[in-house]
This record gives C-alpha cells, sequence and structure tokens, in this order.
C-alpha cells in the first residue's frame, strides 16, 4: 500500500514550457486535491475532485488544468509555465466514508520556473 | 467563500511548555470539520488532530487538544509538554460540506531546549 505517490520529485521548467504532475493513489480513495505551497506560506487548494470525471476549482486555478479519468489518478497540467508557479505542489486525497476523514498527502513536487 | 487565518507566523515555547497556536475561520456552513496538521522540515503533512463543528466536546489527542469556540469561529491548539520534535509548521484546516478543504498560512512553532 504506497499511499498518494507523486512524480516527478523535483522539475526545473522554461519560461514558456508544458508539463503534467502526476498523482496516483491505491487507497481506493474518491476525494482528490491540488495544492500548491510557496516558500513560507500555507497550502493554496488549485483543484479537486470527488470522484472520477468530476472536478472543480479551487482557490487558484489559474494556469492549470486537471483531469480524472479514473479513480486513481488525477494529473495536473502546467501549460506555459510562468515564474509565477515555482512552487511545492502537493497532491492529497481522502476516503468519502466520513466527512471527518483527514488528507492523505503525497510527497510534494518541487517545481522551478525560469 | 471560506476562509481561514492563523495571526501568528512564528511561536516559540521552552521545552516542557505549554503553547497554545491561534486559528479563526469563517464559512456558512452549519456543518464543517476542522483539523491541525503538522509540517516539520521533512515537508510531509502530518494530521495532528481533527473536531466535527457538531460536537461541543474538544478534541484531544495525547498532549494536543484544541479549543474549539464556535460562536466565535476560533479553533486553537494547544500543545502541553513541548518537546524538540513538536517543532515545525502548524496549520489549521477547514473541510466544509462542498468538500473543499482550505489551509490557513500556517504558523512556524520554534520548541527552546
Amino acid at each position: 500500500n504506497a499511499g498518494v505517490t507523486q512524480t516527478p520529485k523535483f522539475r526545473i521548467l522554461k519560461i514558456g514550457q508544458s508539463m503534467t504532475l502526476q498523482c496516483t493513489q491505491d487507497m481506493n480513495h474518491n476525494y482528490m486535491y491540488w495544492y500548491r505551497q510557496d516558500p513560507g506560506m500555507g497550502l493554496k487548494l488549485i483543484y479537486y475532485s470527488v470522484g472520477a470525471g468530476i472536478t472543480d476549482k479551487g482557490e487558484v486555478p489559474n494556469g492549470y488544468n486537471v483531469s480524472r479519468s479514473t479513480t486513481e489518478d488525477f494529473p495536473l497540467r502546467l501549460e506555459l509555465a510562468a515564474p509565477s508557479q515555482t512552487s511545492v505542489y502537493f497532491c492529497a486525497s481522502s476516503p468519502q466514508v466520513t466527512n471527518n476523514s483527514p488528507l492523505h498527502f503525497g510527497n510534494g513536487t518541487r517545481l522551478t520556473v525560469t | 467563500a471560506q476562509t481561514v487565518t492563523q495571526s501568528q507566523p512564528e511561536m516559540s515555547v521552552q521545552e516542557a511548555e505549554t503553547v497554545t497556536l491561534s486559528c479563526t475561520y469563517d464559512t456558512s456552513e452549519s456543518d464543517y470539520y476542522l483539523f491541525w496538521y503538522k509540517q516539520p522540515p521533512s515537508r510531509q503533512m502530518i494530521l495532528v488532530i481533527r473536531q466535527e463543528a457538531y460536537k461541543q466536546q474538544n478534541a484531544t489527542e495525547n498532549r494536543f487538544s484544541v479549543n474549539f469556540q464556535k460562536a466565535a469561529k476560533s479553533f486553537s491548539l494547544k500543545i502541553s509538554d513541548s518537546q524538540l520534535g513538536d517543532a515545525a509548521m502548524y496549520f489549521c484546516a477547514l473541510k466544509t460540506s462542498y468538500d473543499k478543504v482550505i489551509f490557513g498560512p500556517g504558523t512556524s512553532l520554534s520548541v527552546i531546549p
């Protein structure tokens, strides 16, 4: 049981490049989330999903896209990378069983855009 | 819109002493859940404690307890008998019925030996 797995761990992008951050979980959780954490700051919600085929915007969705074709996978797409997207990105999941279920986090992806 | 505020960017505590971290939130929902997460330098996010809004009794987990004041929309975390391993960033989080989970900006806690 690997939990939430994010790849890659680190990435450097040039301005204008695109990339996909991968996130997969093996706990059969319905809810999945993408957050970004800027240095010394809290986590800002980018997008979230309550099940396969369903996604919704969070606090800071601009410049990102997501898809949820399976329960396990929730990739985050960056189009036309900008320096403002330099951050650590966390994927998280939680079960639907009870609403007080905590989030299970991946180890994060550190992205630098130069 | 939901918001979570942590007014103390940094706090410090002497080892073995008690410290309280503040959190206030705003939501129009009547049904919601509150969490405290710890983030050590390893960057891993660790659940510390959780509270259901419909429960009047404050949650407790070993040395960690909360003071939940629903009318004031306040959710503070008390750490008793502080240990060196408690040094970390602490985040307050709010989950509403829309399933969004919103985090506060965090409080950096230092533990002085």
